[in-house]
């Protein structure tokens, strides 16, 4: 069975510390891990790509790393900011379709 | 370019009625997959088309149903809705295996 975890399912932090969001999953043969950002009540965002060949992934604040042997994905946000509040969502790509964890909301106090 | 758009955006249906969803991709994606977003938990996979054809159905009643149009678009059909289907709905489109997606449908059954 494909499943995907996120832990923890919500964390808040003051503004300015960084973030470590975790997602596993436990079927390794994916093709790829996306992370996604999602406000309340919209669509979701694609923040990050990972191809199974690769470890790691950057964009500006954000670095996504990936583990496929361990079956494990982390999504790191520098430098956190009020902006950066929203749930953070990972999804395995299994030929077809994504699988998706629950989501890590975070909350960055001002 | 315009990304996904999905139609409307929220809509009220009465249990045991019909609803149509409709989805454009991304201009030049052929590919377009639908998923239910029910609150507080992540996305579950419904179906993918690509060219016009059903490549993959995830584990959902034949109550559902859905087709693609030689311009790519997408319809998501629901016959006799439950209480339970009320979530948000999501379509994306995907370019390369990374997905794109709308802002999707809220629906509510009462």
């Amino acid at each position: 069975k494909q499943e995907v975890t996120q832990i923890p399912a919500a964390l808040s932090v003051p503004e300015g510390e960084n973030l470590v969001l975790n997602c596993s999953f436990t079927d390794s043969a994916i093709y790829n891990l996306q992370w996604f950002r999602q406000d309340p009540g919209k669509g979701l965002t694609s923040l990050l790509l990972i191809q199974s060949s690769q470890r790691e992934q950057t964009s500006g604040r954000l670095n996504a790393s990936l583990d496929k042997s361990s079956g494990r994905s982390t999504l790191y946000i520098a430098a956190s900011q009020p902006g950066d509040s929203a749930t953070y969502l990972c999804a395995a790509r299994y030929d077809y379709k994504l699988s998706f964890g629950a989501g890590t909301t975070v909350t960055v106090r001002a | 370019d315009a990304g996904v758009t999905q139609s409307p955006t929220h809509l009220i249906k009465t249990r045991g009625q019909h609803v149509t969803l409709r989805c454009s991709p991304i201009s030049g994606h052929k590919s377009v997959s639908w998923y239910q977003q029910v609150l507080g938990q992540g996305p579950q996979f419904i179906f993918q088309y690509y060219e016009k054809e059903e490549r993959g159905r995830g584990n959902f009643p034949d109550r559902f149903s859905a087709r693609q149009f030689p311009n790519y678009s997408s319809e998501l059909n629901v016959n006799a809705l439950l209480l339970g289907d009320s979530a948000l709905y999501l379509c994306a489109s995907t370019e390369g295996n990374e997905a794109f997606f709308g802002q999707g449908t809220r629906l509510t059954v009462v």
